[in-house]
């Protein structure tokens, strides 16, 4: 079965530091791998996903994920860091076809000024 | 471009009542999925529907049913509600999951069982 994991509940950096959310996956076959945010109240945001090709994927926002097979995981980062990225993230796994997403159980981020 | 709207926004609802939630994708999004949230369980998958037919579903029990009509928009329907039902549902569309692109989702419904 496909899955994801986010091995962090919370992630604390200051603003401007760089920051980095961590993801694993366990899929059989190629896999398809996104990245998610939640602000309080709202749904879910698209910031990137990962196909194939470049392992560096560049997302919304100034985010951007390294995916490595060798380590099976999928990394989201931020060079400099806003106190209104400030948000709960997932990362996220799918089907071929892109019909079910397989979500992690999501990593609170918090940036303090 | 209209993002995805979700109706209504919150709800409260009673043991054993039934509910209804609605979905109108994106324009031009023939792909609608359902997940419930919750802080327990987190984001699960309910189902999925591509042009009136419903191609995926999640293991969730037959209480919880759902239908696309030939605009997309989607219907979700809970039955016999349950306190454990109380959660954030969202939808989601896309416009082609044969060609992998991504699911933009709704604000959600917020659903209260009291």
């Amino acid at each position: 079965a496909q899955s994801v994991a986010q091995p962090e509940d919370q992630v604390n950096v200051a603003e401007g530091n760089p920051l980095t959310v961590k993801c694993t996956y366990s899929v059989s076959g190629n896999p398809y791998l996104f990245w998610y945010v939640q602000y309080p109240n709202r749904g879910l945001q698209f910031l990137l996903k990962y196909i194939t090709g470049d392992n560096l994927v560049k997302g919304s926002y100034g985010f951007e994920a390294e995916f490595n097979k060798s380590q099976t995981s999928f990394h989201l980062k931020k060079p400099s860091a806003l106190v209104s990225d400030s948000a709960l993230y997932f990362c996220a796994t799918a089907n071929t076809g892109f019909q079910k997403l397989v979500f992690g159980t999501g990593t609170r981020l918090l940036v303090s000024p | 471009k209209a993002g995805v709207t979700q109706t209504p926004r919150y709800l409260i609802k009673t043991r054993g009542q039934q509910v209804t939630l609605s979905c109108s994708p994106i324009s031009g999004h023939r792909s609608v999925s359902w997940y419930q949230q919750t802080p327990g369980q987190g984001l699960q998958f309910l189902f999925e529907y591509f042009s009136e037919t419903q191609r995926n579903k999640g293991n969730f029990p037959g209480r919880f049913s759902g239908r696309q009509f030939s605009n997309s928009r989607s219907e979700m329907n809970v039955s016999t509600l349950e306190l454990g039902d109380s959660a954030l549902y969202l939808c989601a569309s896309s416009q082609d999951p044969a060609r992998n692109t991504e699911a933009f989702f709704g604000q959600g419904t917020r659903l209260t069982v009291v």
